[in-house]
């Protein structure tokens, strides 16, 4: 089975720009979350999609936006690129929720020049 | 405890030796708790969820602990190898939302 893949892997833009970065979960996985991790920080949630809706949602700014498709693909997209948006971006993707693993893909990073 | 913290942030140990770390986590509305291991250039890797108070799972020589009464647990790895050398993460899970601490880094030397 397949893993959890991430697209594109590396990327640069400079500041004011926007970007979508994808996540293409584990097949039969309908739970797909995202995750920020900066240097000297934890994974920060950003937020979690099941069956196309949005469950949750971290404490990041509304520049910060997802989405799921019906074969439970996401995307999230960062308008209006800040320096401090460089980071490694991770998506995690599970069968439903209830206690159980997550699966990371490799994570997309993001240069914001 | 308001966040996820894990202990000690980086640890050195020789090829042989045994080692713990330990995660403290809020113990009110506790759902469960993840462990990962991240190696460098790879993608997180689950090792462990864990649900029950006084929960104790295994795998090879990694074992984990869980007291959710207190808000803490402990992972083992007993006779360290160098392949073991990577940052281990404990998550809190509280609903649909994981909480991550910013993990432990260990450096097994030959």
């Amino acid at each position: 089975k397949a893993g959890v893949t991430q697209t594109p892997r590396y990327l640069i833009k400079t500041r004011g720009q926007q970007v979508t970065l994808s996540c293409s979960p584990i097949s039969g996985h309908r739970s797909v979350s995202w995750y920020q991790q900066t240097p000297g920080q934890g994974l920060q949630f950003l937020f979690e999609y099941f069956s196309e809706t949005q469950r949750n949602k971290g404490n990041f700014p509304g520049r910060f936006s997802g989405r799921q498709f019906s074969n439970s693909r996401s995307e999230m997209n960062v308008s209006t690129l800040e320096l401090g948006d460089s980071a490694l971006y991770l998506c995690a993707s599970s069968v439903r929720d209830r206690q159980e693993t997550q699966y990371f893909g490799p994570g997309t990073r993001l240069l914001v020049l | 405890i308001l966040n996820v913290e894990q202990s000690p942030q980086s640890l050195h140990v020789q090829e042989g030796d045994s080692t713990n770390f330990t995660c403290s986590f809020p113990s009110s509305n506790f759902y469960a708790l993840h462990w990962y291991r991240w190696e460098t250039a790879k993608s997180p890797e689950a090792l462990f969820v864990m649900t029950l108070n006084g929960d104790e799972k295994k795998k090879g020589r990694i074992s984990a602990t869980l007291n959710t009464k207190e808000g803490y647990s402990y992972l083992y790895i007993k006779g360290s190898q160098p392949e073991d050398s990577a940052t281990y993460l404990c998550a809190h899970q509280k609903s649909n939302q994981f909480y991550f601490g910013t993990g432990t880094s260990l450096t097994v030397i030959p």
